[in-house]
């Protein structure tokens, strides 16, 4: 089975401070893995996946994320923070089979951006 | 393109009480998947529609059912309504084409659901 484990539930940074938002994952198969934003009132928008390739995937706003199958983690991270990333962060992982296509969350991490 | 969309916005309903919900795909979507995100709560898969037939469920009770139309478009019912029930429903969509492909899920902007 599946899982994500995202730690910290809320994470408060400064503006111009660095993001970094923690995901870990546990799957039996190789994983595809995303990050989603939302804000309040609204769905949920892709940041960045990984399928196969490239480690490093760089999604928009400037958040990029790498993949580390050593350490099951997919942090997100980006260099300077910006009033306008406060929002809700999830994480999640799913595997592509004939079975279907189910994305698994974790928890979700809130990020406040102060002035 | 009108992306996902959801109806109604909000909902609410008395325990015991039935609830149909509705999602319309994104335009050449042919896949239909539906998340229950309880407050302060990660999305929860609950199942996924393709060619009008339920291929993948979550843990969820059987009262929790759905329905995708030749169109693409899809319902969740769930019957019997808890107070547990109260949440945002997501619906989300994608190009699966039948060869498990992994396509990015576009979400709708969810319908709030209170069970009083």
């Amino acid at each position: 089975a599946q899982s994500v484990t995202q730690l910290g539930s809320h994470v408060s940074v400064s503006e111009g401070a660095l993001v970094l938002l923690r995901c870990n994952y546990s799957s039996s198969v190789p994983p595809y893995l995303f990050w989603y934003v939302q804000y309040p009132n609204q769905g949920l928008q892709l940041l960045l996946k990984y399928t196969t390739g490239a480690t490093l995937v760089k999604g928009i706003n400037g958040f990029e994320a790498e993949f580390k199958k050593s350490e099951t983690s997919f942090h997100l991270t980006k260099p300077s923070a910006h009033m306008s990333d406060a929002a809700e962060y999830c994480c999640a992982v799913s595997t592509a089979n004939q079975a279907g296509t189910a994305l698994i969350f974790g928890k979700g991490t809130t990020l406040s951006v102060s002035s | 393109d009108a992306g996902v969309t959801q109806s109604p916005t909000h909902l609410i309903k008395t325990r015991g009480q039935q609830v149909t919900l509705r999602c319309s795909p994104k335009s050449g979507h042919d896949t239909v998947s539906w998340y229950q995100q309880a407050l302060g709560q990660g999305p929860q898969f609950i199942f996924q529609y393709y060619e009008e037939e339920e291929r993948q469920r979550g843990n969820f009770p059987d009262r929790f059912s759905g329905h995708q139309f030749p169109n693409y478009s899809s319902e969740l019912n769930v019957n019997a309504l808890l107070l547990g029930d109260s949440a945002l429903y997501l619906c989300a969509s994608s190009s699966l084409g039948g060869q498990g492909a992994v396509d990015e899920q576009y979400f709708g902007p969810g319908t709030r659901l209170t069970v009083t």
